[in-house]
C-alpha cells in the first residue's frame, strides 16, 4: 500500500539555524499538507499546497516558514530561523482530493536547543 | 474555531460500544475522523461531507448533523486495537484547511 515518507525521522538543531524537512507524498495525490504536534497536544494545521502554490495557511505559518515542491516527488518545509517553540513533531500529509482524508507520514521530530 | 470533542477520555472493556462527539461553532463543510496511537502518525478513518456523503472504513460508522454542526463517531464491539486518541478535524469551506480537536483518549481493556 502506498504511503507518505518523511526524512529525517529526528532532527536536532540549534536556535537560529535553518532546517528543511522533507516529504514524499503518495504519488497520485495532488494535495499536500504540513501539520505539527507539540508533545501531548493536538495536531495543528500549518499549510496546504495545491497546483504548485499555497492554498491555505494558518497563523502559525509566518514568514519563517516556507514550502516548496522542487520536483515531481518531494515536498519540503523550511524553517528559516528556528526557535525553541518550534520543537514538535512535524507531519506531512497528502490526499487525492479536497474531499478525502489526509494520509499522514510518520513524522519528523524536530528538537531545537 | 477549534472543534470541541467529548468525552475527553473513555475506558471500555472489549466488546463494549462507545460514541465520540465533535461539535463546531461554525458551519461545516466536512468532518474528518482520525485515530492516533502513541508515538505514531494519525490514521484516517472517515470523512463526512456536507450533503450527506460519507467515505471511509467499513467497520466504523459516523453521523453528521449539519444543522447542529455536530458529528459523532460510533465504535461498536470494541477491540483492544481500538485504543488510541481519536481526533475530529473540521473544515469550514474549501476543503484545504482542517482544524483538529483536542482529541478523545480511548482505552480498551481485556
Amino acid at each position: 500500500e502506498p504511503e507518505v515518507t518523511q526524512t529525517p525521522s529526528h532532527q536536532v538543531t540549534q536556535m537560529g539555524q535553518e532546517v528543511i524537512l522533507r516529504c514524499v507524498p503518495i504519488s497520485n495525490h495532488l494535495y499536500f499538507y504540513w501539520y505539527r504536534q507539540i508533545l501531548g497536544q493536538k495536531v495543528e494545521f500549518l499549510v496546504s499546497f495545491y497546483n504548485n502554490e499555497i492554498s491555505e495557511k494558518s497563523e502559525i505559518f509566518d514568514d519563517q516558514f516556507s514550502v516548496e515542491r522542487p520536483d515531481g516527488s518531494n515536498f519540503t518545509l523550511k524553517i528559516r530561523s528556528t526557535k525553541l517553540e518550534d520543537s514538535a513533531m512535524y507531519f506531512c500529509a497528502s490526499s487525492e482530493s479536497r474531499s478525502w482524508g489526509r494520509y499522514f507520514g510518520p513524522g519528523t521530530r524536530l528538537t531545537v536547543t | 474555531q477549534q472543534p470541541v470533542q467529548s468525552p475527553q477520555a473513555v475506558i471500555l472493556r472489549e466488546g463494549e460500544d462507545a460514541v465520540i462527539n465533535c461539535s463546531s461553532s461554525k458551519a461545516l463543510y466536512s468532518v474528518h475522523w482520525y485515530r492516533q496511537k502513541h508515538g505514531e502518525a494519525p490514521v484516517f478513518l472517515m470523512i463526512l461531507l456536507k450533503g450527506g456523503e460519507q467515505k471511509g472504513h467499513d467497520k466504523i460508522s459516523a453521523s453528521f448533523n449539519e444543522k447542529k454542526q455536530q458529528s459523532s463517531l460510533y465504535l461498536t464491539a470494541s477491540q483492544l486495537s481500538y485504543s488510541g486518541t481519536y481526533f475530529c478535524g473540521t473544515d469550514h469551506g474549501g476543503g484545504f484547511k482542517t482544524i483538529f480537536g483536542a482529541g478523545t483518549r480511548l482505552f480498551v481493556k481485556a
